[in-house]
């Protein structure tokens, strides 16, 4: 596709429950980023991978939290015992290299009553 | 730790005023600055960067410049359009090697032109 494609847009679970959020990056851009934005806040950094590898997850915020991108393209989010705090929208972006332009998707909305 | 401060908001603006939106950064190194802007319903976007002390960012009208002495990159743009209206955020990386897409996001400035 043409940009980062995030699945899906809106997540609403229950707290306690396990999620997967889904990012589709750009074709060809070896690295993917994800970030968590809270309401009224600017995106957090999350996790960041260059190629299959995680080359840096200090900012997964517990244990809880853990990513993958098993074959160098799409990474998938994981999200295990969500509680309230979680409800955020999750962002991706990739870029051709770690250059700092980064391409955003619109995100996941995630909802945890 | 490094930090951005970004003017609070929202702003609101007639079409063609002067735009001016502050920012402001603590960086334990010498960071690399950028602007990125969110419009209704799309991803978060690069709007502008600068890399060293001094350097001017620009595109699309807006301008920015890296100002060491004062640890600011406002943004500014001389004459608004409606179609400017969007969510702006100030970000640093503190670059070199893999860190260079980790950014540290301001909080964001809403901006709303009118006719």
């Amino acid at each position: 596709g043409a940009g980062v494609s995030q699945t899906p847009s809106n997540k609403v679970t229950e707290k306690g429950k396990y999620v997967e959020l889904r990012c589709d990056p750009i074709s060809g851009h070896t690295a993917l980023y994800w970030y968590r934005q809270s309401l009224g806040q600017g995106p957090e950094f999350l996790i960041y991978f260059q190629g299959t590898g995680a080359a840096d997850d200090s900012g997964l915020p517990n244990d809880r939290f853990f990513a993958v991108r098993p074959e160098g393209s799409v990474s998938t989010l994981k999200i295990q015992r969500t509680e309230r705090g979680d409800s955020a929208v999750y962002l991706c972006a990739s870029s051709k290299a770690p250059t700092g332009e980064l391409f955003f998707g619109e995100g996941s909305r995630l909802t945890v009553l | 730790g490094n930090s951005v401060t970004q003017m609070e908001g929202p702003v609101t603006l007639s079409e063609e005023a002067f735009l001016t939106i502050n920012c402001t950064y603590t960086a334990t190194g010498y960071p690399s600055l950028f602007w990125y802007v969110q419009y209704p319903g799309e991803g978060l976007q690069l709007l502008l960067k600068a890399t060293k002390a001094d350097d001017k960012g620009s595109n699309k009208g807006f301008e920015a410049t890296y100002r060491k002495e004062t640890t600011s990159f406002h943004l500014e743009k001389g004459s608004v359009q409606v179609s400017d209206s969007a969510v702006y955020f100030c970000a640093l990386s503190l670059g070199g090697g893999t860190s260079y897409g980790k950014l540290t996001f301001g909080q964001g400035t809403i901006l709303t032109v009118h006719p």
